[in-house]
């Protein structure tokens, strides 16, 4: 059983396009995040949900909007996608304990 | 703000050799720290935590100390494997407390290990 998976693994798009990706969990964890990184592997946090409501929110373009439909789901929707955009998307999960447990990841390219 | 500085790599090292990556913080409050490892294609696998100062957190024959007087948490291993080929990234949790925090990560160290 898998604690963090994500769907799908590869993403190819083009430009402008809209897509989402979807991340579920199974370890009962409160809160959610989104992590974005980069072709030299810079991670960066761009959103954190704490039972389905929006507790961080880098700066990100408001292209990317998470959906948390419960709490165990935190979906990432890309509206007009950009060539920047191409990255690997991971979703993450925390507990009370400072440990945060991550999906797969989602590598996004955008042509 | 919150940051890490750790050292950039790639790392080569022969197997059996003794491992050192430097990590060091900037940090309001008392962070969590974390190494965190990424292997080929896969997601990120917390590999060892410490939660206040002087703790040290191992796991897998890999130990880190927090020394908040010199705001580091560096990651060795006495005998590195092939198979510890990876890269490794320093975390700090971004606020004392609270499963709600996200992570501030540094920039990854790439390490081979060469047979």
């Amino acid at each position: 059983d898998t604690a963090v998976s994500q769907t799908p693994k590869y993403l190819v798009t083009q430009m402008g396009n809209d897509k989402s990706i979807k991340c579920e969990q199974n370890l009962g964890h409160d809160t959610m995040y989104w992590y974005k990184q980069d072709s030299k592997k810079f991670l960066k946090i761009m959103f954190s949900y704490n039972n389905k409501e929006l507790i961080i929110n880098e700066t990100v373009p408001n292209r990317f909007s998470p959906k948390s439909p419960d709490k165990a789901h935190l979906n990432l929707h890309i509206n007009s996608l950009e060539l920047g955009d191409s990255a690997v998307y991971f979703c993450a999960t925390a507990g009370g304990n400072y440990e945060q447990y991550f999906g797969p990841g989602t590598r996004l390219t955008v042509t | 703000g919150n940051s890490v500085t750790q050292m950039e790599g790639p790392v080569t090292l022969s197997e059996e050799a003794f491992l050192t990556i430097n990590c060091t913080y900037t940090a309001t409050g008392y962070p969590s720290l974390f190494w965190y490892v990424q292997y080929p294609g896969e997601g990120l696998q917390l590999l060892l935590k410490a939660t206040k100062a002087d703790d040290k957190g191992s796991n897998k024959g890999f130990e880190a100390t927090y020394r908040k007087e010199t705001t580091s948490f560096h990651l060795e291993k006495g005998s590195v494997q092939v198979s510890d080929s990876a890269v490794y990234f320093c975390a700090l949790s971004r606020r004392s407390g609270g499963g709600a925090d996200g992570l501030t990560f540094g920039k990854g160290t790439h390490l081979i290990i060469q047979p």
